[in-house]
């Protein structure tokens, strides 16, 4: 069974800490993502990675960070965590090269900044 | 610039009826993917239904179909006989080929299913 795991499905943290949200995929898949979703806006993608240590910037990237060390792991960091930044962000992973590749999400995890 | 827009925030509609959720899209590319994911009150991404730029036939699977227009750039979906557990968000999103395979998603449309 095909598995994207984000490491906290709830957090809460303070302003100006610096957050690290985690997500492991298990399927050996190229693209991985990162997105938000707020009522209203949809998911709104934050970073995107096509490779190990490649990175693009979607369309909200400020205030956010990511790192790719190894392929099935995708961190987000926000640096300084602002209440702006309070939302479900949600991880997603899937074959790359292709436009016709499912993407497989995570559970999600709502962060709550105080 | 890529663009996904759903223009329903929200629908009703009565159990056993049929129903469209509009989406529309913006790309410049010939190559896309077209996608729709439904997201249950429980939050999981759940993928419903494909349709590439090329396909000549509408994609279905199941009670889904996807209605493909392509010269106005609309990427309808279709839920037929509607039932009770399908009340969720339902999101349209595109894959264009010229921007490094990013998934792109639209704002997502509430369906409500009434006995």
């Amino acid at each position: 069974d095909v598995k994207v795991t984000q490491s906290s499905r709830y957090l809460v943290k303070r302003t100006g800490e610096k957050v690290f949200l985690e997500c492991v995929q298990d399927m050996d898949h190229e693209n991985m993502f990162w997105y938000r979703q707020d009522p209203g806006l949809g998911l709104r993608l934050i970073y995107f990675s096509y490779d190990v240590k490649m990175k693009e910037k979607g369309d909200i990237p400020e205030g956010y960070s990511v790192s790719r060390e190894k392929k099935e792991r995708f961190s987000l960091i926000l640096e300084s965590a602002s209440t702006n930044q309070t939302s479900m962000y949600l991880c997603a992973s899937s074959t790359g090269g292709s436009v016709n590749t499912e993407a497989f999400f995570g559970q999600g995890t709502r962060l709550t900044v105080v | 610039a890529q663009k996904i827009t759903q223009t329903q925030p929200g629908m009703f509609v009565q159990e056993k009826e049929a129903v469209t959720l509009d989406c529309t899209y913006d790309t410049s590319d010939p190559s896309y993917g077209l996608f729709w994911y439904k997201q249950p009150s429980s939050g999981e991404m759940i993928f419903l239904i494909y349709q590439g730029s090329y396909d000549q036939q509408n994609a279905t699977e199941g009670r889904y179909s996807l209605n493909f227009q392509k010269a106005r750039k609309s990427a309808n979906l279709v839920i037929s006989a509607s039932q009770l557990g399908d009340s969720a968000m339902y999101f349209c999103a595109m894959i264009p080929m010229d921007s490094s395979y990013k998934l792109i998603f639209g704002s997502g449309t509430r369906l409500l299913v009434r006995p």
